[in-house]
């Protein structure tokens, strides 16, 4: 079957760095994608990783090792507003995108 | 410009009714996605569109649920013969280029709750 696995919560203080990591096995795979959501709001696109490798933008990064099938999300300077939920998502070779069941990120002062 | 608008922003409906959920994108955006949310959920992919075409549709729960897009901009989600199960938040997104490469916008959802 397919399935991605992301851990459930993760907490932090402001100024940490959270990785949050993302495991997965499904038939095929074009790319990785991470997207935020906050309480009550809609999920905002963050990063899409095809090959192999770092990506930043801003205070986070996202990292692929396809050899793996594993990647993370890298969060920097941590602030409130990073409290939300974050979700890693595969893009198999169906076209199809199969979504993580996404982690709780709670940041404290 | 407008981000993408969905509408209804929420829907009740009674058990064995159809409904009809719309999306506008943003003007330009020549990709478009369908996303189904549950409470306390994930995101679920349903389907998406590049142009008018959707390349694989079998994101869809199952043959109740269908959708269209016409002339490259407003698509509409239909679910026949509404179920409890079907209670979600629907949500659209669209992208300037296709293959869940560019950047989505998000729409804010609509709340569909079948009684």
């Amino acid at each position: 079957g397919q399935s991605l696995e992301q851990p459930s919560e993760v907490t932090a203080v402001e100024g940490a760095i959270v990785q949050i990591n993302c495991t997965y096995q499904t038939s095929g795979f074009y790319g990785l994608s991470w997207y935020q959501q906050h309480d009550g709001g809609a999920p905002t696109f963050l990063s899409y990783n095809a090959l192999d490798g770092l990506e930043e933008t801003g205070r986070f990064s996202s990292f692929l090792s396809r050899s793996d099938s594993y990647g993370y999300l890298l969060l920097q300077e941590l602030q409130m507003k990073d409290s939300a939920s974050y979700f890693c998502a595969v893009l198999d070779n169906t076209d199809k995108l199969i979504f993580g069941t996404g982690t709780r990120l709670q940041v404290f002062p | 410009g407008a981000g993408v608008s969905q509408s209804p922003s929420n829907k009740v409906t009674e058990k064995g009714k159809d409904v009809e959920l719309r999306c506008d994108p943003i003007s330009g955006h020549t990709a478009l996605y369908w996303y189904r949310q549950s409470l306390g959920q994930g995101l679920e992919f349903l389907i998406y569109f590049q142009g008018n075409s959707a390349p694989d549709k079998s994101g869809l729960p199952s043959d109740r649920f269908s959708a269209e897009r016409t002339g490259g901009s407003v698509s509409t989600l239909t679910i026949q013969r509404t179920q409890q199960e079907d209670s979600a938040v629907y949500l659209c997104a669209s992208s300037l280029g296709g293959g869940f490469t560019d950047t989505q916008y998000f729409g804010p959802g609509t709340r569909l709750t079948v009684l």
